[in-house]
């Protein structure tokens, strides 16, 4: 099964808001509500960002919101900061499978 | 606190065996499912499989099946990833996670860096 298609890289300046789109089919991100979405800075482990498509865990900034619209799912970062670098990965439920990652995405705040 | 803390770094030749872990505290490890993820020098997270360690029920991503075996030590809130013959292409950082039964990977382990080097 083919990973979920991210964009390689994103880059915006501080304060400013940016989004990266994951894109996957209707038998994944079309047809279930199970989408996440996971943030990993150079050489830490992943961690949880977004849940169940919109859902943030307890603690973490009101500035990262998720959202998704027929096959592609999209997390949004408000108010740039130098700490969002990093890479980010989605993933959903499957029709065939528990899990299905993204490629990842970069980013780079300038 | 939860925590999922994994056996250390190995070094192995190709055709060698391996077996890591990922040791759980802070939460009732029965109730959750504990996935197994690689990342592959450079490259992007891939998900192998996953175990319940209630009932030792194993899924296992296709690409991986016939490569690596998911195992569980409930009484000792422990769960494996085992190799029997390693390959090059097995060097990797090998991360587990526990995953909440709405399909997601709520806590991490800091992962295991594996290398496979003749």
């Amino acid at each position: 099964q083919s990973a979920l298609t991210q964009p390689v890289s994103v880059s915006g300046s501080p304060g400013q808001s940016i989004t990266i789109s994951c894109t996957g089919t209707n038998s994944d991100i079309g047809a279930y509500n199970y989408v996440s979405w996971y943030r990993q800075h150079p050489g830490k482990a992943p961690q949880l960002m977004i849940y169940e498509v919109t859902n943030r865990p307890s603690g973490l900034s009101n500035r990262f919101s998720g959202s998704k619209s027929g096959n592609t799912a999209s997390l949004t970062i408000s108010g740039l900061q130098a700490e969002d670098e990093g890479d980010y990965y989605c993933s959903s439920y499957t029709n065939s499978s528990p899990l299905l990652f993204g490629g990842g995405t970069k980013l780079t705040v300038l | 606190e939860v925590q999922l803390v994994q056996s250390g770094a190995e070094v192995k030749k190709p055709g060698e065996s391996l077996r890591i872990s990922c040791k759980g505290s802070g939460y009732n490890f029965p109730n959750y499912w504990i996935n197994w993820v690689r990342q592959m020098p450079g490259k992007g997270l891939e998900w192998m499989g996953r175990i319940n360690p209630s009932d030792s029920y194993i899924n296992y991503s296709p690409s991986f099946r016939d490569h690596v075996t998911i195992s569980t030590d409930k009484s000792i809130s422990t769960a494996y990833l085992q190799w029997s013959s390693l390959k090059a292409s097995d060097t990797a950082m090998y991360y587990c996670a526990r995953q909440t039964s709405d399909y997601y990977l709520d806590s991490w382990g800091q992962g295991t860096l594996v290398t496979v080097s003749s």
